[in-house]
């Protein structure tokens, strides 16, 4: 069965530019979360999909934002990229009863230049 | 705002050793907590600890819920360098709202270094 996976596993940006990060849930589950690991920081939440709905937000601003599509894939975006959105955003999903580990993905590394 | 904190945030051991991390949290309406691993990119699943299940092991790894002190520890005896990782700690409780919303909550991780 596959895991959760990631795309673009890297990619470099110039401040100002816009990126959209992508991730597909494990086969039945209908929560993905994104978090923000940045050098030093820990796991930050950002954003948690279900059933095609946000249900909640970490303390990011607005140009942090997603959607989740019928299939439960899910897409990041970030609008006007600042130096430092530079981090590690990792995906991760679980089953549809909302319960238990979650699965993460192997994330995608931005470096904002 | 839900709080998680890990103790100590690097470690430096040698194969053989015993190793506690410590992870302490403030949060309201408290539903689990997990340890993970996280070696290269992606955590992985350690426990999950619950008001009904406070104690786990697996192997050399161990952890234990306190309630009452709001913390857990994960042990791991007899050490070896494949345990070298970040340990990250994760609370999920119910958001105020109540309903489905819940929100899951990282501590900043211990770097765990096991040298041969």
């Amino acid at each position: 069965e596959a895991g959760v996976t990631q795309s673009p596993t890297h990619l470099i940006k110039t401040r100002g530019q816009q990126v959209t990060l992508r991730c597909s849930p494990i086969s039945g589950h209908t929560s993905v979360y994104w978090y923000q690991q940045a050098l030093g920081l820990g796991l930050q939440f950002l954003l948690w999909y279900d059933e095609g709905e946000e249900r909640n937000r970490g303390n990011f601003p607005p140009r942090f934002s997603g959607r989740q599509f019928p299939n439960y894939s899910s897409e990041l975006n970030v609008n006007a990229l600042e130096l430092e959105d530079s981090a590690l955003y990792l995906c991760a999903s679980r089953d549809r009863a909302n319960t238990g580990e979650l699965f993460f993905g192997e994330g995608s590394r931005l470096t904002v230049l | 705002e839900d709080k998680v904190v890990q103790s100590p945030l690097s470690l430096v051991v040698h194969e053989g050793d015993t190793v506690t991390l410590n992870c302490s949290y403030e949060v309201t309406n408290f539903r689990s907590l997990l340890w993970y691993k996280q070696e290269k990119k992606a955590p992985t699943f350690l426990f999950m600890l619950t008001s009904s299940g406070i104690e786990k092991k697996s192997g050399r790894l161990s952890s234990i819920l306190d309630k009452k002190e709001l913390s857990s520890i994960l042990n791991i005896t007899a050490t070896q360098t494949g345990d070298s990782a970040i340990y990250l700690c994760a609370v999920e409780a119910r958001g105020n709202s109540g309903g489905s919303n819940y929100k899951l909550t990282f501590g900043k991780g211990t770097l765990l270094t096991v040298n041969p």
